[in-house]
């Protein structure tokens, strides 16, 4: 079955390392999303994609950079993790091929990130 | 600042009776709206979505309202049942501004025996 994945689930780094979170999805949808997950603050986007190479900032990309070199994956980096960082991410995605109002994004799992 | 608002942080409903969840949004640009249910330790899942050409859609179990003069949308839980305690966030988007969702803050459903 088609699905999307995360890794890893869990991680726990330390302040000032960079940390890279994999996203893989097999449905060859054209549009891939990372969004972080706060108490209070609901789902917040950092990043997206719409195809191979290209890449935008979100509503919360300071700190985050994405690149996409392929239609699976889309990994997340933090470039130099901080404390405010410390969050559940995930990763969603959707076909992108149809009326935007038919199109549906589906979700990974998470990733659940403590910065020490 | 949040476009789309969910101003109840929580929920609690007895089992076979109805859930009421609410959502308020801002942009009167927003013409597609989805409803997505999360477990804890698991991604969010798509329930409903209704475009805005309509002023309801049903799915089994789940009705989703629009009121467009409002910008309020409802989704409606008949009968509820204890599975179907989680958190439910309402999202939204328009048609020129991509593909990106902008989501509420949550509300935790709790249905009790």
């Amino acid at each position: 079955d088609a699905e999307i994945t995360q890794s890893p689930r869990h991680k726990i780094t330390e302040t000032g390392r960079q940390v890279t979170l994999a996203c893989h999805q097999t449905w060859n949808h054209n549009n891939m999303f990372w969004y972080r997950q706060d108490l209070g603050h609901g789902l917040r986007l950092i990043h997206y994609s719409y195809g191979v190479q290209d890449t935008n900032k979100g509503e919360v990309s300071d700190g985050y950079s994405v690149s996409r070199s392929n239609t699976e994956d889309l990994p997340l980096t933090l470039e130099s993790a901080a404390s405010s960082q410390t969050s559940v991410y995930f990763c969603a995605s959707s076909p992108g091929r149809g009326p935007k109002s038919t199109d549906t994004q589906y979700f990974g799992p998470g990733t659940r990130l403590t910065v020490l | 600042d949040q476009q789309v608002k969910q101003n109840s942080p929580s929920l609690s409903v007895q089992e076979g009776r109805i859930s009421i969840l609410n959502c308020d949004y801002t942009n009167s640009m927003f013409d597609y709206f989805l409803w997505y249910k999360k477990y804890p330790a698991e991604g969010p899942t798509f329930l409903i979505s209704i475009s805005s050409i309509k002023d309801k859609n049903e799915d089994g179990r789940f009705t989703v309202f629009l009121n467009k003069s409002a910008k309020h949308l409802s989704l409606h839980i008949v009968p509820s049942q204890p599975g179907d305690s989680a958190v439910y966030f309402c999202a939204a988007s328009y048609s020129n501004s991509g593909y990106a969702l902008n989501f509420g803050k949550g509300t935790s459903l709790l249905v009790t025996p």
